[in-house]
Formats: C-alpha cells, sequence, structure tokens
C-alpha cells in the first residue's frame, strides 16, 4: 500500500462547482498536511497547511483533515476557471527532515 | 522578485555528460531541498539540506550530488547522465524548523538523449 493515495482524476466541473478533492494516506504518524497548487510546466505552489486534525479555511479553500479515518480533503467553493491546475496533497512527520510525502495529483479542470 | 529560483530552465544534453543544475533562494530560509519529479508527475525528494545537516534519499543514485556555496544556495551535480534521469528537477525551501512550508522553484526540465 502506497504512503499516500490520490485520485489522479482528471476531474471536469463547470465554473461556479463546489470541488472536493482527497487523500488518504496510511501511516498514523503524519502531523502535518498541506495541499499544493500545481500549474502546466510551473512549480508546485503551497496552498495550505493543516496541523494535526480538523478545518482551515482560507477564501474560497477549505481543507480538512481526519485523522481517524487517515483522510484529507480540500474545497473549493465558486471554483472559477482560473483554478484549473494539479492539485497534490502531501504529508510530512514533523521534526526536521522535511521529507514531504507527495499524492500523485488530482489534475482539475474548471470549464467556463 | 522571484522567490526560489533555477537556473537553466531547460537542460538537453547526451547520456554520460555531466550537469549541474543552479538554485537560489531569498526567502533567508534555512533549508533547501532538491525534487525529482518523474513523467508521471509523481514528485519525490531527494536531499534537502540546511547548513547542519544533509539528509539523502536512499534511493538516490551517487552520480547525483548536491553542492551548497551558502545558505541561499543548493546546486545539484549530476554525474554520468542517464536517460532515466530525464524529469523535471524542483529545487524548494523552507523556514527554519517550518519543514512542512515549502516554496518552490520553477522548476529545471531536465531531457537526456
Amino acid at each position: 500500500q502506497k504512503e499516500v493515495e490520490q485520485d489522479p482524476g482528471p476531474l471536469s466541473v463547470p465554473e461556479g462547482a463546489i470541488v472536493s478533492l482527497n487523500c488518504t494516506y496510511s501511516n498514523s504518524a503524519f502531523q502535518y498536511f498541506m495541499w499544493y497548487r500545481q500549474y502546466s510546466r510551473k512549480g508546485p505552489e503551497l496552498l495550505m497547511y493543516t496541523y494535526s486534525s480538523g478545518n482551515k479555511e482560507d477564501g474560497r479553500f477549505t481543507a480538512q483533515v481526519d485523522k481517524s479515518s487517515k483522510y484529507i480533503s480540500l474545497f473549493i467553493r465558486d471554483s472559477q476557471p482560473s483554478d484549473s491546475a494539479t492539485y497534490l496533497c502531501a504529508m510530512d512527520y514533523g521534526g526536521s527532515q522535511g521529507n514531504l510525502i507527495f499524492g500523485k495529483g488530482t489534475k482539475l479542470s474548471v470549464k467556463p | 522578485d522571484t522567490a526560489v529560483s533555477q537556473t537553466p530552465k531547460y537542460l538537453v544534453t547526451q547520456m554520460g555528460n555531466d550537469k549541474s543544475i543552479k538554485c537560489e533562494q531569498n526567502l533567508g530560509h534555512d533549508t533547501m531541498y532538491w525534487y525529482k519529479q518523474d513523467s508521471k508527475k509523481f514528485l519525490k525528494i531527494m536531499f534537502s539540506y540546511n547548513n547542519k545537516e544533509l539528509i539523502i534519499n536512499e534511493t538516490v543514485p551517487n552520480r547525483f550530488s548536491p553542492k551548497s556555496p551558502d545558505k541561499a544556495h543548493l546546486n545539484l551535480h549530476i554525474n554520468s547522465l542517464e536517460l532515466g534521469d530525464s524529469a523535471v528537477y524542483f529545487c524548494a525551501s523552507s523556514p527554519g524548523t517550518s519543514t512542512y512550508e515549502q516554496y518552490f522553484g520553477p522548476g529545471t526540465r531536465l531531457t537526456v538523449t
């Protein structure tokens, strides 16, 4: 079983839709949970990070972590064509090593 | 101002050659990283480095070596390039002990022919 599983999509939604992106993981030692957005031929851009379980909101983006289920989600409200990108979840044990474990990414397309 | 920059953006070279990719960050961060993103878009860490410690992913061939002239720079040197080294290489940095908060450069697309 891979440490981090993420459905690669592609996921296509109409503009204005609510998007739900998800990852599951197997290692309960993960402490930090991140979402990155990667536009085509660009570097990943940190959207949000969450420590342990709970919700975190930033504008149209909400990240949820359920450690008991080993499941994390990113919700995008009122999706825009500019949200079209690949979304990568990443996880970290904490500590000084900084060894992020990435999911394979979900490719999202928001149609005008 | 670009926070994390890499040069070159594209690199095409032949098997057996030695090449370097440069990375610079102007964020004042303490830790820098190199990642490899393969053709299936899977992003995997190669190295993490600060002025105290180099951590090498054990799966990285010893043909790859990071070199840091100072805190703001972490270059990647690759010896005896192989076809399988073709990928996009990303540099990243993070502040202090916040290693979960990493900021990535734009990537270097390496093609080995």
